[in-house]
């Protein structure tokens, strides 16, 4: 089976500026969560969409979003990029059909730098 | 304040010796805890398991084990190797907190040849 792809894997915007990042999961798997990682706060959760609907949220302001297809694809957009959006950004896409999220496999990330 | 902490100081540890990595935390009620590797510009890989009813796993070289009264994980790497240096993150899944995992902010492990 091919794993988690990430697209683009490197990313330079400008303050101000709105981005998308997107995700396929592995085929079958319908949970689909971002992290954002950074060397100071490590490992964050944003969010999870299972079957086109979020279901957890981080703590994360309102300009982080994210949408999942009928395909189990997911973007995730961030509107008015600050200084501090600079991450590398994962996703992780696991099988669970409404249980505890277990087994997690992560894409390759995406590196967004903000000037 | 809930935390789950991780050595933050690098582990540098002779080629062949037993690496052991902590995972301690607080606050958290972890229905599992989970081990991952991660190599510098990749994605973290899973690795391993334990449910809170167990006191230990193994995976080949890997070993945790949970300890619910210490509130701690230990993840150990026998026979280590160079190809074993990489980042390793703990992470738990809470039960209170809508299923949500929490990740340790890693510990860098050296395996000196």
């Amino acid at each position: 089976k091919a794993g988690v792809t990430q697209t683009p894997r490197y990313l330079i915007k400008t303050r101000g500026q709105q981005v998308t990042l997107s995700c396929s999961p592995i085929s079958g798997h319908r949970s689909v969560s971002w992290y954002q990682q950074t060397p100071g706060q490590g490992l964050q959760f944003l969010f999870e969409y299972f079957s086109e609907t979020q279901r957890n949220k981080g703590n994360f302001p309102g300009r982080f979003s994210g949408r999942q297809f009928s395909n189990s694809r997911s973007e995730m957009n961030v509107s008015t990029l600050e200084l501090g959006d600079s991450a590398l950004y994962l996703c992780a896409s696991s099988g669970s059909s409404g249980g505890p999220r277990e087994t997690q496999y992560f894409g390759p990330g995406t590196r967004l730098l903000v000037l | 304040s809930q935390k789950i902490e991780q050595n933050s100081e690098a582990l540098n540890i002779q080629e062949g010796k037993t690496a052991t990595l902590t995972c301690n935390y607080t606050n958290y009620s972890p229905a599992y805890l989970q081990w991952y590797r991660q190599d510098p510009g990749r994605g973290p890989v899973f690795l391993l398991l334990i449910r809170e009813n167990e006191k230990e796993k193994r995976k080949e070289r890997l070993k945790v084990t949970f300890d619910t009264t210490l509130k701690q994980s230990l993840f150990h790497i026998t026979a280590s190797q160079p190809a074993d240096s990489a980042t390793y993150l703990c992470a738990l899944g809470d039960r209170y907190r809508d299923d949500k995992i929490i990740f340790g902010k890693g510990t860098r492990l050296h395996i000196l040849p």
